[in-house]
């Protein structure tokens, strides 16, 4: 099975710190993904990756950032937090474009 | 703009009914479609995904079809269970890496 692991389920931070949120994903797939998740908006995607250093914006990349040194790590960094970051923030994985994405736990990032 | 609609937002069933979850989309050109599973607090849990050449793809209880002309597709849930109770998601893969979700429908099936 698939298994995608994201390094905290829930989190607190304060308002303009640098944020970490990791995602680890253990059978060698290409592309991942980091979306969040809000009442009544869904999901919606903040940034992916198909390769290893390589990114693409998604729908709402403003005040992140990614990185993705290798092929098993996908990292979304939030420059400084600010507290409409306030949401579940979901990693996803998946072997190619047209195979079906597998998510982690989600983690739930408050911003005081 | 792809946009996806699921109806309703909230179901509630007795226990043993056979049930229909609906996703709509507004174009027709898509990858794929997948339908997941989301417990409360948690991830979403792959159920089904069936690529756009497809008509359906059956799991044990559940049943996906796909219409893509009529931009729809529906999730059969056979023999429901309080087990069953979850929020369903479906997305299509429209273009490479894009996946649009729908908000979902929350099922609670009673005991």
């Amino acid at each position: 099975d698939v298994k995608v692991t994201q390094s905290s389920r829930y989190l607190v931070k304060r308002t303009g710190e640098k944020v970490f949120l990791e995602c680890v994903q253990d059978m060698d797939h290409e592309n991942m993904f980091w979306y969040r998740q809000d009442p009544g908006l869904g999901l919606r995607l903040i940034y992916f990756s198909y390769d290893v250093k390589m990114k693409e914006k998604g729908d709402i990349p403003e005040g992140y950032s990614v990185s993705r040194e290798k092929k098993e790590r996908f990292s979304l960094i939030l420059e400084s937090a600010s507290t409409n970051q306030t949401s579940m923030y979901l990693c996803a994985s998946s072997r190619g474009g047209n195979q079906p994405q597998h998510f982690g736990d989600g983690t739930r990032l408050s911003i005081l | 703009k792809q946009e996806v609609t699921q109806i309703p937002a909230a179901l509630s069933v007795p226990e043993g009914e056979n049930l229909v979850l609906n996703c709509s989309f507004t174009d027709s050109a898509i990858y794929n479609l997948q339908w997941f599973r989301q417990d409360p607090g948690k991830g979403l849990t792959s159920l089904l995904l069936i690529q756009s050449s497809q008509r359906e793809q059956t799991s044990g209880r559940l049943n996906a079809s796909l219409d893509k002309s009529s931009g729809r597709s529906t999730l059969y849930i056979a023999a429901s269970q309080p087990g069953d109770s979850a929020t369903y998601l479906c997305a299509v893969v429209s273009g490479t890496y894009k996946y649009i979700f729908g908000t979902g429908t929350r099922l609670k099936v009673l005991a």
